[in-house]
């Protein structure tokens, strides 16, 4: 069974700050995909960045990127000079060859300004 | 853009009602998805839709129906409501399996 693991249900990080959200994930298959995805407040939800699984290396969308960590089956996302709009749910997601997206239980990121 | 929109962004309902929630999507994606988010569980699957007239159950399919007469537009409908099926509900495409699914704005709904 596929399990995706957010162990953060709430973190909290100052204006102009680093984060970083923990995801791991469980799978015996080679080829799969890795999301991150952001809700903000009574908003939709919106892809924040994408890894495949065979390319090396990190993806990285801006402010945003992540350490992928195949052997250790991690995925944590940093988000980088923090803004009151990072404000929102964060799931991580895995999407396998013979599986359908599944996602974390997700984590709730606080801006303080 | 891609855009995804549902018909509804609130919805309450009486237990027993026979509830639709209707989602369109303007991109031609082939595949189309209806999950539900409770405080907690994350997202989980209902069903989803690789083709007009095509569904498969996901994880959670008990209790739900869909349908996918035309290919922008994929229907979840709740047969006879209860009220452990109060949840946000959200609608998804894709253009294929490995892409990256986009969602609409959910469907709060309150089973009373």
């Amino acid at each position: 069974a596929q399990t995706v693991t957010q162990s953060q249900p709430e973190m909290s990080v100052q204006e102009a700050e680093t984060v970083t959200l923990s995801c791991t994930y469980d799978t015996s298959e080679s080829d799969y995909y890795l999301f991150w995805y952001k809700q903000p407040p009574s908003r939709q939800m919106i892809l924040v960045i994408r890894q495949e699984a065979y390319k090396q290396q990190n993806a990285t969308e801006n402010r945003f990127s992540v350490n992928f960590q195949k052997a250790a089956k991690s995925f944590s996302l940093k988000i980088s000079d923090s803004q009151l709009g990072d404000a929102a749910m964060y799931f991580c997601a895995q999407l396998t060859g013979a599986n359908n997206l599944f996602f974390g239980t997700g984590t709730r990121l606080t801006v303080i300004p | 853009d891609v855009k995804v929109t549902q018909s509804s962004r609130y919805l309450v309902k009486r237990t027993g009602e026979k509830v639709f929630l209707e989602c369109v999507q303007d991109m031609d994606h082939e595949n189309m998805f209806w999950y539900r988010q409770d405080p907690g569980l994350g997202l989980r699957l209902i069903y989803f839709s690789y083709d007009v007239k095509m569904k498969e159950k996901g994880d959670i399919p008990e209790g739900y129906s869909v349908s996918r007469e035309k290919k922008e537009r994929f229907s979840l409908i709740l047969e006879s409501a209860s009220t452990n099926q109060t949840s946000m509900y959200l609608c998804a495409s894709s253009s294929s399996r490995q892409e990256t699914q986009y969602f609409g704005p959910g469907t709060r709904l309150l089973v009373l």
